[in-house]
């Protein structure tokens, strides 16, 4: 089976600041990791995904994630915050070895920037 | 541009109503999804389909049906045995072709409310 965590529900952080948005997740064979976003009243937007190669993955918006095998983690990075960056994150993973395509999400992270 | 269409954004059903919520994508997509979002929670899968004329149930189908007569169309219908219907509804597509995202493209959610 496969599983995500994302071990806070809040975050705030001052605008300017670097901020850190936590993910780990469980699998069996190989994952597949993604971030999304969600602003109010909205669908979810992709942002970045980690599939292969270079463990440090960039994204849209000046996000990156960093995938960390030994401590199975996919933790959602930006160096410097914006107010307009204040919103409700998810992370998903997919076992690829199971030949599906579903993910499961983790139950999201509202991350609030402070002006 | 391709993408997701979920209509209609904002919907009331009465007691005893089965309405039909109506997810329509452009992509050629294969993979379907409807996932059900409450107030500060996270994603829950109600129904997935991977290819026409064939669907699965996810982790709360109860009160709910689907049907997937054509790949791009994957309407949901609540019915009134769902209790508790009112809640904000995703349809969700993916594909794994070659040079595919492997993650989920979103429509933009309905949000139902039980009047």
């Amino acid at each position: 089976a496969q599983s995500v965590a994302q071990p806070e529900d809040q975050v705030n952080v001052a605008e300017g600041n670097p901020l850190t948005v936590k993910c780990t997740y469980s699998v069996s064979g190989n994952p597949y990791l993604f971030w999304y976003v969600q602003y109010p009243n909205r669908g979810l937007q992709f942002l970045l995904k980690y599939i292969t190669g270079d463990n440090l993955v960039k994204g849209s918006y000046g996000f990156e994630a960093e995938f960390n095998k030994s401590q199975t983690s996919f933790h959602l990075k930006k160096p410097s915050a914006l107010v307009s960056d204040s919103a409700l994150y998810f992370c998903a993973v997919r076992d690829i070895s199971f030949g599906n395509e579903k993910l499961t999400f983790g139950t999201g992270t509202r991350l609030t920037i402070i002006p | 541009d391709g993408g997701i269409t979920q209509s209609p954004k904002y919907l009331f059903r009465k007691e005893g109503q089965n309405v039909t919520l109506s997810c329509e994508q452009n992509l050629n997509h294969d993979a379907m999804y409807w996932y059900r979002q409450d107030p500060g929670q996270g994603l829950r899968l109600i129904y997935y389909s991977q290819i026409v004329n064939d669907f699965q149930k996810g982790d709360i189908a109860e009160g709910y049906s689907v049907s997937r007569e054509k790949k791009e169309s994957f309407p949901l219908t609540v019915t009134s045995a769902q209790k508790n219907p009112t809640a904000f509804y995703l349809c969700a597509s993916s594909s794994d072709r070659v040079g595919a995202n492997y993650g989920y493209t979103f429509g933009s959610g309905t949000r139902l409310t039980v009047v």
